[in-house]
C-alpha cells in the first residue's frame, strides 16, 4: 500500500494546463519530488524541493505544495508530456522512502 | 557525465538468492547517499533500501527487510544489492540511484537524481 495517493490517470488537451496531485501526511513535513518515465525507460526526475527543476527539464512543468498535497502543474502540455508521473517523498515516520501509485498522463 | 550501470539480474527460483551491482562514474560515489528501486512489469515503483554516503547508515522496505543487503565499497564505486530467499513478488526491474538529502533548520527533503537503466530480475520456478 502507499502512503502516498495519487489519481491513476489524468488527461490533457494540447497546448492546455494539467495538474497532477500527490496527496500523503508526511507532504505536511517534506517536501514532494516528481518523476517523469516513458514505457521502457528509467524514471527522470522533473520537480524536487519547493519547485525546483533539474536541467533541461522544460518550465513548463512547475510544482506547488499546500497541506497535505503536492501538485506537479504542466503549463500548455505538448505530446512529449504524455507519460507516467510519480511523486516521491519521506512516510510519516522519516525513516522510509515512499512512491506514489504513479499517474499516467495523456495528452489529447 | 554521470552514469550507472546495473548488473547481476537474471532468473532465479523462489528461495534463491541473487547479488545485483551497479558500478557508477562522474561523480565523487562516497560523497552521496545511494538506494535501489524496483518496478514490477507493469506497475509502479517502490522504494527497495537506502544506504548513508559511508555504509553506516542502512534501511529497507518491510517488504525486504531480513531478506536482502544493501552495501558499497567506496574505492570501487559500487553499490550492491544482495538479495536472498527471493520470492514471486520480487520479480522486477531493479534500478540504483542517486539520492540528494537537503536538510537545512527550516526544511528537510530528498529526491533521486540520477537513476541506472536497470536490471531484470525474474523469480519463477
Amino acid at each position: 500500500s502507499y502512503e502516498l495517493t495519487q489519481d491513476p490517470s489524468v488527461s490533457v488537451a494540447l497546448g492546455q494546463t494539467v495538474r497532477i496531485t500527490c496527496q500523503g501526511d508526511s507532504l505536511r513535513r517534506y517536501y514532494a519530488s516528481w518523476y517523469k518515465q516513458k514505457p521502457g525507460q528509467a524514471p527522470v526526475l522533473v520537480i524536487y524541493g519547493k519547485d525546483n527543476r533539474p536541467s533541461g527539464i522544460p518550465d513548463r512543468l512547475s510544482g506547488s505544495s499546500s497541506g497535505n498535497t503536492a501538485s506537479l502543474t504542466i503549463t500548455g502540455a505538448q505530446a512529449e508530456d504524455e507519460a507516467d508521473y510519480y511523486c516521491h517523498s519521506r512516510d510519516s515516520s522519516g525513516e522510509h522512502l515512499v512512491f506514489g501509485g504513479g499517474t499516467k498522463l495523456t495528452v489529447l | 557525465e554521470v552514469q550507472l550501470v546495473e548488473s547481476g539480474g537474471g532468473l532465479v527460483q523462489p528461495g534463491g538468492s541473487l547479488r545485483l551491482s551497479c558500478g557508477v562514474s562522474g561523480f565523487p560515489f562516497s560523497s552521496y547517499e545511494m538506494s535501489w528501486v524496483r518496478q514490477t512489469p507493469g506497475k509502479g515503483l517502490e522504494w527497495v533500501s537506502y544506504i548513508s554516503d559511508g555504509g553506516f547508515g542502512t534501511y529497507y522496505a518491510d517488504s525486504v527487510k531480513g531478506r536482502f543487503t544493501i552495501s558499497r565499497d567506496n574505492a570501487k564505486n559500487s553499490l550492491y544489492l544482495q538479495m536472498n530467499s527471493l520470492r514471486d513478488e520480487d520479480t522486477a526491474v531493479y534500478y540504483c540511484a542517486r539520492v540528494v538529502i537537503v536538510a537545512t533548520s527550516s526544511v528537510f527533503y530528498d529526491y533521486f537524481d540520477y537513476w541506472g537503466q536497470g536490471t531484470l530480475v525474474t523469480v519463477s520456478s
